[in-house]
């Protein structure tokens, strides 16, 4: 069974840094495109950052470039979301993802002073 | 970036009677490749979403063929034949031709 498990939300001030995980198994990891998204509360859902099976390419939303990079650790089947200069706005659920046909149940980002 | 719209963006439904939600692209969603990346998503009040339907019209593993999904270019529509009970939610399009990949706005149905 496919399950991706997120890890990593919380409270944090506006300008701090906050690293997200996500645990992938059932499926092998290093042959997936893997992508977060977050969804601000009671609001719509936003495509964040993706990330190659390899590794080797990563995009972003304009709104997240400069501030949160993309990763994965193919070896052990995880995928990571650091978030540095966090505003407000970015606060959301984020949810990792396998392509777009497998979620997560997401992890709460809260920035607030 | 490519804007997706929806409507209706409420839509109040019927047990048993058809829903139809339209979709649609500021821009073509044919990719250089010949396919078109358009997909459907459901929402369930908690829950994550849910894909239903990929690349317009092919319905994803373990989804009630109730569900259909057509369309071209920039132009596309989801449809439930039958409303059931557990089809309450928000619906929203995704398209993955362009990057960044983007939502539209979402479809709320809830019952009349």
């Amino acid at each position: 069974e496919v399950q991706l498990v997120e890890s990593g939300g919380g409270l944090v001030q506006p300008g701090g840094s906050l690293r997200l995980s996500c645990a992938a198994s059932g499926f092998t990891f290093s042959d997936h495109w893997m992508n977060w998204v977050r969804q601000a509360p009671g609001k719509g859902l936003e495509w964040v950052a993706n990330i190659k099976d390899d590794g080797s390419k990563q995009y972003y939303v304009d709104s997240v470039k400069g501030r949160f990079t993309i990763s994965r650790d193919n070896a052990k089947n995880s995928l990571f979301l650091q978030m540095n200069s966090l505003r407000a706005e970015d606060t959301a659920v984020y949810y990792c993802a396998r392509g777009s046909n497998c979620w997560g149940q997401g992890t709460l980002v809260t920035v607030s002073s | 970036d490519v804007v997706m719209t929806q409507s209706p963006l409420s839509l109040p439904v019927t047990l048993g009677q058809p829903a139809s939600i339209s979709c649609r692209s500021s821009q073509s969603l044919v990719h250089s490749d010949g396919n078109t990346y358009l997909n459907w998503f459901q929402q369930r009040p908690g829950q994550s979403p849910r894909r239903l339907i990929y690349n317009v019209s092919n319905r994803d593993s373990g989804v009630p063929d109730r569900f259909s999904g057509s369309g071209s270019g920039t132009d596309f529509t989801l449809k439930i034949s039958r409303v059931e009970a557990e089809d309450v939610g928000v619906y929203y399009c995704l398209q993955t031709t362009h990057w960044p990949f983007t939502f539209g706005p979402g479809t709320k149905v809830d019952f009349k």
